[in-house]
C-alpha cells in the first residue's frame, strides 16, 4: 500500500483564490510526522509546514494551514489568497519512526497553477 | 544557519567519469539522506546516514558510493554511471535519528540540488 497518495496530479486556482491540495496517509506508527513541501521549477524543495501525529490543532503557516483529520488519515494544505510565485509543484510526506532512524515518505506530487 | 549547501550545482559527465557530489550542514544535524529525483517525480530515497553510520541504502547500484566523513558533510562519488541516471539529486538533513515512539520535529532541511547529466 501507498504510504502517501496525493490524488491530484495537476490543480488550476485563479489568483487571490484559495485551494486544497488532498494527501491521505497509511501508518499503523502512533508517532509521526507530516509535512508539506513545495518545489518550484528551480529544483529546491521548500518546506512549508509540518503537523505532529500528537498535536491536537491544525497547523497554520501564515497563508499555509494543514486540514489534519487525524481518523480519515487526511493532511490537506490549503493555501489561501494565492499569488503567481505559489506556481509549484507540492508534495506531502510523512516521517516514521523505525529502529534505524526516521524514514520520509513522499506522495506523487500535485502541479499547481495560480491563473492571473 | 538552517542551510544546506551542496556542489555543484550542475555536473555533466561521460560514463566512464569518476565524479562526487558534496554536501554541507551546519546545523548540528545528526542524520542525513541523498535523493535521486526524476523530472515531475517525489524524489527517491537513496541512502540515509545516522551518526555518521549507513542505516539505510535502498538497494542503490554499486556505481554509486556514499560517504560520510563528519557529521557535518556528506559526498556520493559517481562512478561509471550510465545516462538514465541524469536527474535532480537532492541531499537533506534532520535533527537526528529519532527515537520509536518519540515525539520529535525532525524537519528535513534539503539542499539546492545537483543537476547530473550522464552522456
Amino acid at each position: 500500500a501507498q504510504k502517501i497518495t496525493q490524488t491530484q496530479p495537476g490543480m488550476f486556482v485563479q489568483e487571490k483564490e484559495a485551494v486544497t491540495l488532498d494527501c491521505t496517509y497509511d501508518t499503523s506508527d502512533p508517532s509521526y510526522g507530516l509535512f508539506w513541501y513545495k518545489q518550484p521549477s528551480s529544483g529546491e524543495m521548500i518546506f512549508l509546514i509540518y503537523q505532529g501525529s500528537y498535536d491536537q490543532q491544525n497547523a497554520t503557516e501564515g497563508r499555509y494551514s494543514l486540514n489534519f483529520q487525524k481518523a480519515r488519515k487526511s493532511a490537506n494544505l490549503v493555501i489561501s489568497a494565492s499569488q503567481l510565485g505559489d506556481s509549484a509543484m507540492y508534495f506531502c510526506a510523512m516521517r516514521e519512526a523505525s529502529n534505524t532512524g526516521n524514514q520520509f515518505y513522499f506522495g506523487t506530487g500535485t502541479s499547481l497553477t495560480v491563473i492571473p | 544557519d538552517t542551510e544546506v549547501t551542496q556542489t555543484p550545482k550542475h555536473l555533466v559527465m561521460g560514463m566512464t567519469n569518476k565524479k562526487s557530489l558534496k554536501c554541507e550542514q551546519h546545523m548540528g544535524h545528526r542524520a542525513m539522506y541523498w535523493y535521486k529525483q526524476k523530472a515531475k517525480k517525489p524524489p527517491e530515497l537513496m541512502f540515509v546516514y545516522s551518526y555518521e553510520k549507513l542505516s539505510i541504502n535502498e538497494s542503490v547500484p554499486s556505481r554509486f558510493s556514499p560517504e560520510c566523513p563528519n557529521s557535518s558533510l556528506l559526498n556520493l562519488h559517481l562512478h561509471a554511471l550510465q545516462p538514465e541516471d541524469s536527474a535532480l539529486y537532492l541531499c537533506a538533513s534532520s535533527q537526528g535519528p529519532g527515537l520509536a515512539g518519540g515525539q520529535d520535529y525532525n524537519e528535513q532541511f534539503f539542499g539546492p540540488g545537483t543537476r547530473l547529466t550522464v552522456l
